[in-house]
């Protein structure tokens, strides 16, 4: 399967702490992004690499939530001091470099955070 | 503030009939516009797009219709199937930069 994976699939954690999702996004796709679906909402983004440089971030990623690609291919999130209210869907998307086209999303991570 | 506006939270349709899909926009920049479709428990999957230089594109049961001056485009499946059940979220990219905003989604229903 070539398409973008992530993992895990599903984070329960206590609050306030730590939690660290992964994406490996499709090979030749060097553009990388990261949105955040809640109930009833679409997603809402989050956060966007191009290569190993982080170029965009939303309002939405607070001081406790930080990204990284340090190569150029996989990317971590990290949330730190998880509150409940960061319970969401976490999906990542990869797209190619060029004019605008799709970006191609991986199934998600859901946390809980009880 | 919601740039890209889905008022149907849900919307059910007899299998064989024609779907359609309503989506809104308030921002007059946006020059591409995508939907996606969505399962449970699976990531977003492209479905379709155009762009803001037409009105329409085609592709196979699926026609998505841009009206500019109303800011309002649809998303026409014909004919409807019970596998096209899911919920699916119109979507633009944000001027000068990289990210799409989501409408909120519309949930459809295919009954047999």
């Amino acid at each position: 399967d070539t398409g973008v994976s992530q993992d895990p699939r599903h984070k329960i954690t206590k609050r306030g702490q730590n939690v660290t999702f992964r994406c490996d996004p499709i090979s030749e796709h060097n553009r990388l992004y990261w949105y955040r679906q809640t109930l009833g909402q679409g997603p809402e983004f989050l956060t966007y690499f191009q290569n190993e440089a982080q170029l965009e971030k939303s309002r939405l990623l607070s001081d406790r939530f930080s990204a990284e690609r340090p190569k150029g291919s996989f990317s971590t999130l990290e949330i730190q001091r998880t509150e409940q209210g960061d319970s969401a869907m976490y999906l990542c998307a990869s797209s190619p470099t060029g004019p605008w086209g799709e970006q191609f999303f991986g199934p998600g991570t859901r946390l809980t955070v009880l | 503030d919601q740039q890209v506006k889905q008022n149907s939270p849900s919307l059910s349709v007899q299998e064989g009939r024609i779907s359609i899909l309503n989506c809104d926009y308030t921002n007059s920049m946006f020059d591409y516009f995508l939907w996606y479709k969505k399962y449970p428990a699976e990531g977003p999957t492209f479905l379709i797009s155009i762009s803001s230089i037409k009105d329409k594109n085609e592709d196979g049961r699926f026609t998505v219709f841009l009206n500019k001056s109303a800011k309002h485009l649809s998303l026409h499946i014909v004919p409807s199937q019970p596998g096209d059940s899911a919920v699916y979220f119109c979507a633009a990219p944000q001027t000068g930069a990289n990210n799409l905003f989501f409408g909120t989604g519309t949930r459809l229903t295919v009954i047999p």
